[in-house]
């Protein structure tokens, strides 16, 4: 069956340090992976999108990669600061069209 | 520019009664979702519209949820009679892309329902 899986336990880093989030997926062919923000209370707010063909995509502090064979995506934050406290999710756009949301991943960026 | 807009933020029920949320999506997307989130858990696909037609509604249970799209525009989700496993969030979300780029999506704030 198909399954994303992020990392349930939250990701605690100190500030200025870079956070690295794992996207991993099997029985996925994904067109693209996209990443998103949310915070507590709030709904998710759209990050970054990256193609099957493309390797790495950059927005200001922000990385991700993409690796096809492995099945994995990885997301990083550059210079984190505290507030980029948030829970991260990937996304992936499967079959039919449609996005499905891995469980996310909360990241903590302690002073 | 406004953005997705949802309604009620917040609704308790008893079990057994009837529940509705609004959306109004951003102005000129064409394509909206409805999404439901449980607490610790990524937001899972109930319905999506192409203007006013379901293309997606496979996971949404039937038995007792409805939506409807009006003019292509607002849409509403319904359930009735709720029961104590519905207690969520329910996100609603619109995008300009369709067919097969879904694109960025675009999320309202959720309406947190709670049935006791």
């Amino acid at each position: 069956s198909q399954k994303i899986e992020q990392n349930s336990e939250a990701l605690n880093i100190q500030e200025g340090k870079t956070a690295t989030l794992t996207c991993n997926y099997t029985n996925y062919s994904p067109a693209y992976l996209q990443w998103y923000r949310q915070d507590p209370g709030r709904g998710p707010v759209f990050l970054l999108l990256i193609r099957e063909n493309e390797k790495e995509k950059r927005k200001e502090r922000l990385k991700v990669t993409f690796d096809t064979t492995l099945k994995q995506s990885l997301f990083h934050i550059t210079a984190s600061q505290p507030a980029d406290s948030a829970t991260y999710l990937c996304a992936l756009a499967g079959g039919g069209n449609k996005l499905t949301f891995g469980t996310g991943t909360q990241l903590k960026v302690e002073l | 520019e406004a953005g997705v807009v949802q309604s009620p933020r917040y609704k308790i029920i008893e079990k057994k009664q009837p529940v509705a949320f609004w959306c109004n999506p951003i102005s000129g997307h064409n394509t909206l979702y409805w999404y439901l989130q449980n607490l610790g858990q990524g937001p899972e696909l109930l319905i999506r519209y192409e203007n006013e037609e379901a293309v997606d509604d496979s996971q949404l249970p039937k038995d007792r949820f409805s939506a409807e799209r009006l003019k292509g525009v607002d849409s509403t989700l319904k359930i009735q009679p709720a029961e104590l496993g519905d207690s969520a969030v329910y996100l609603c979300a619109s995008s300009s892309h369709r067919g097969r780029d879904t694109g960025e999506l675009f999320f309202g704030e959720g309406s947190r329902l709670t049935v006791l």
